[in-house]
Formats: C-alpha cells, structure tokens, sequence
C-alpha cells in the first residue's frame, strides 16, 4: 500500500482566503504530482515535480504555486480562493515519469 | 481527438461474467500504460500497468496492449459488485513528462 498522505481530507473557506494544501510521501520517490479532479471528470495535472527544487506547471497550474524544499513535502498553494476552485485535488507520487503513480486519499475543497 | 480515449459507459455486466474496458490513445510513441481503479469520491488506485505488446495477467485482471492499433484493454474476468467502479486508463506519451489520463469508463456489475 503506498504511503502518500494529504491534509486536510476537507476544507470548506471562504472567498479570498490563502490556502495550502499539504502532501507527503514516505516511499523516497522523486516525481511527485498534483492533479485537480471533478466529479466524473478527468484528472488534469496542475504541477509536477522531479526533485527538490524542481518543478513545472501542468495545465491549470496558473492560480496556484507549489515547493519542493524536502523530497517528501510537495505542497499546494492558492493565493486567494476562488469559488471556481472548488474541487478535489490529489497528490500523486512515482518512482519515475514511467512508473505507476501511487495517491494520496485527495483534498476534497469547498470555497464559498 | 482526446490523446487518451475511453467509451465513458456505463458497462453493465451479471456476475461472474468477463467485463472488457478499451482505451485507445493518440501518441504512437507511447510506451508506459496503466489502468486504474476509482470508486466514486476516492482516489485512483493502481490495477495494472504494461509496457509491452501483449497480455499481462494478475489474478482476474488481465491487461492487454497493442501498439499497432494504439490500444489497451483490461479484462475483468469472475466480475464482483465489488468491480463496480470507473476504470481510468493513463498513457505516459513521448512530450514531456506529462501522463494522461482517460475521463474513465463505469462499470457496474449486477448481483
């Protein structure tokens, strides 16, 4: 079972506030990956890792910023919530960029 | 055209039968396949993955590849209620280091 962990599980908060959301992996993987995810739809990547110091922007990755100061700690950022960010987001993290990608149980996010 | 496809469902199948969920997939230097499992408001989990052309079997799962027709398929044989779920299928493609993935298939196994 992978060891990938995300907090909180829920977050209900309201417009304009500064949110993190965290993800830490136990296994020693370099790639590590978030993915935004609405109900019934596809995961789209929002950032990627590849090491410490290192990352790139995904598809949606405009309204969010992430760091990679340790090799297990990526977390997620948003400056000021939007409602149109309500969703779930899931850490992801991989032995490499060809190896299966092990989740986190997700960060389920309401912003009122 | 979506770079990785997936009929969107729902499949439905009895019990013990074999479901068969496709996926095909746009960038023909692909190399690294996965399928996934998500039960509704969880995470994805890791069924199969599968690198060569062929057939990869673990227990009732069973993942087919083929790299011609830029394919992959997973079988499902003795399906359970407990299959019921949405099947995601991801290719890892040869721009960057993005995997895609699929919107999914659902399946629903009739008890």
């Amino acid at each position: 079972e992978a060891d990938i962990y995300q907090t909180p599980r829920y977050l209900v908060i309201g417009t304009g506030k500064k949110i993190t959301l965290e993800c830490s992996q136990t296994m020693g993987h370099d790639k590590m990956y978030w993915y935004q995810q609405d109900p019934g739809m596809e995961l789209h990547l929002i950032h990627y890792s590849y090491g410490v110091n290192s990352t790139e922007k995904g598809d949606l990755s405009s309204e969010s910023t992430v760091s990679r100061i340790r090799t297990e700690h990526f977390p997620l950022t948003l400056e000021s919530a939007r409602p149109s960010h309500t969703s779930q987001y899931l850490c992801a993290s991989a032995r490499g960029e060809d190896q299966p990608q092990h989740f986190g149980d997700g960060t389920r996010l309401s912003i009122l | 055209q979506k770079e990785v496809e997936q009929n969107s469902g729902p499949l439905s199948v009895p019990e013990g039968a074999i479901a068969s969920l496709n996926c095909t997939y746009s960038d023909r230097g692909s190399q690294s396949f996965f399928w996934y499992r998500q039960y509704s408001g969880k995470s994805p989990e890791l069924i199969m993955f599968i690198y060569s052309n062929g057939d990869k079997e673990d227990g009732r799962f069973t993942a087919q590849l083929n790299k011609a027709s830029q394919y992959v398929s997973l079988l499902i044989r003795d399906s359970q209620p407990s299959d019921s779920a949405t099947y995601l299928c991801a290719v890892r493609g040869t721009g960057g280091f993005k995997t895609i993935f699929g919107a999914g298939t659902r399946l629903f196994v009739k008890a």
